[in-house]
């Protein structure tokens, strides 16, 4: 089975930082790697996939990179509404999610 | 619009069984994989899982293996769970995803789920 280790499991940031998110692969995932950003009492929200690829209807201020068994989600400048927990998910054999990333206010 | 409508959560005994359905619209289901993710109270994300669109290829997480059989009927437009034998680990809120063809398998749209409790 392939693990994903998401760090840190929280941030503190303010308005207008910029913020990143590490998610590591137990193997080689090439590609198949996507972010989704959920808020309390709410589904999740597909924000990257692909490694790279924002998808449609997503700020630009979310960009994500990487390929084999690293990977990172950067918010540009952070905004109010971007206070949320963050997860990586990898396709590559069936799925698995890493346990989250908290962005809270500073 | 994509909408997806999870039902049959609830409160169910240790060692019993649940079914739940997913109910799809706004787009050709038959087209479509479909998967059930897992989120307990105050935990993270744990796909659960998946079906190809003709249940040709299905998959599952080892926790559920054996336990759980994921089915779908794309005349109904519909995606179902079978849950047997649960436990109190099995007590979570299920969503219903669809994937994103074009999407390296990410899921595009999620329904709201549907709450399961294991308790005696």
């Amino acid at each position: 089975d392939i693990q994903m280790t998401q760090s840190p499991s929280s941030v503190s940031a303010s308005v207008g930082d910029r913020v990143t998110i590490t998610c590591r692969a137990s193997q080689g995932i090439s590609s198949w790697l996507a972010w989704y950003q959920q808020k309390p009492g709410k589904a999740p929200k597909l924000l990257i996939y692909a490694a790279s690829s924002l998808q449609s209807g997503v700020p630009s201020r979310f960009s994500g990179s990487g390929s084999g068994t690293d990977f990172t989600l950067t918010i540009s400048s952070l905004q109010p509404e971007d206070f949320a927990t963050y997860y990586c998910q990898q396709a590559n054999s069936f799925r698995t999610f890493g346990q989250g990333t908290k962005v809270e206010i500073k | 619009e994509v909408q997806l409508v999870e039902s049959g959560g609830g409160l169910v005994q240790p060692g019993r069984s649940l079914r739940l359905s997913c109910a799809a619209s706004g787009f050709t289901f038959d087209d479509y994989a479909m998967h059930w993710v897992r989120q307990a109270p105050g935990k993270g994300l744990e796909w659960v899982s998946g079906i190809s669109w003709n249940s040709g290829s299905i998959g599952y997480a080892d926790s559920v293996k054996g336990r759980f059989t994921i089915s779908r009927d794309n005349a109904k437009n519909s995606l179902y769970l079978q849950m047997n034998s649960l436990r109190a680990e099995d007590t979570a809120l299920y969503y219903c995803a669809k994937e994103n063809n074009s999407g390296y398998g990410s899921f595009d749209y999620w329904g709201q789920g549907t709450l399961v409790t294991v308790s005696s």
